[in-house]
């Protein structure tokens, strides 16, 4: 069985700072790794995803991710935050193309 | 494009109505996803379906009613919903075992 922990519910950051928003995952076998924004009212929005080759991944909106298997995880960072980045964020697992399992969300609270 | 449509937006009803929800996507993907979100919580699935037919059904209660008329097409059947059943619906699509993309969702208020 597969599953995602995002320790952090909310992380409140000012705006221009560096955030780190933490992934860890559990899997006995190689997994597909992803986050997702969902801003308010809306649907879930791909960032940035690892399949297989670079563990560095980089995404939209200036994210970027990185893969790291001895420690199962797959955090999410920023060197700089906006206002409009205040949004959920979802990571989630998959192996062998079976359903996504998400982790309960981070709340990303941009101040100014 | 990576578009995932529903309709509609909004939706309340009653919980001796029968409503449908309504997902489509034109990206070639052959299988689609019904997921259920409650606030301040993650998504939650409810079907799978793969090249138009169904492979997961997550012990949804039989109110809930998946349709797959075709490979760009993805209803939802509601009939007797109760007020729990109030949530975000989200459509996905995949091409099967690859990422997932997302569709606005439908808000459901259940009256």
């Amino acid at each position: 069985a597969q599953s995602v922990t995002q320790l952090d519910s909310q992380v409140p950051v000012f705006e221009e700072a560096p955030v780190e928003l933490r992934c860890n995952y559990s899997s006995s076998v190689s997994v597909y790794l992803f986050w997702y924004v969902q801003y308010p009212n809306q649907g879930l929005q791909l960032l940035l995803k690892y399949l297989s080759g670079s563990t560095l991944v980089k995404g939209i909106n200036g994210f970027e991710a990185e893969f790291n298997k001895s420690q199962t995880s797959f955090h999410l960072r920023k060197p700089s935050v906006h206002i409009s980045d205040t949004a959920e964020y979802f990571c989630a697992v998959t192996q062998g193309g079976r359903a996504l399992t998400f982790g309960s969300g981070t709340r990303l609270q941009v101040q100014p | 494009d990576t578009e995932v449509t529903q309709t509609p937006k909004h939706l309340v009803m009653g919980m001796t109505n029968k409503k449908s929800l309504k997902c489509e996507q034109h990206m070639g993907h052959r299988a689609m996803y019904w997921y259920k979100q409650k606030a301040k919580k993650p998504p939650e699935l409810m079907f799978v379906y793969s090249y138009e037919k169904l492979s997961i059904n997550e012990s949804v209660p039989s109110r809930f009613s998946p349709e797959c008329p075709n490979s760009s097409l993805l209803n939802l059947h509601l009939h007797a919903l109760q007020p729990e059943d109030s949530a975000l619906y989200l459509c996905a699509s995949s091409q099967v075992g690859t990422t997932q993309y997302f569709g606005p969702g439908t808000r459901l208020l259940v009256l």
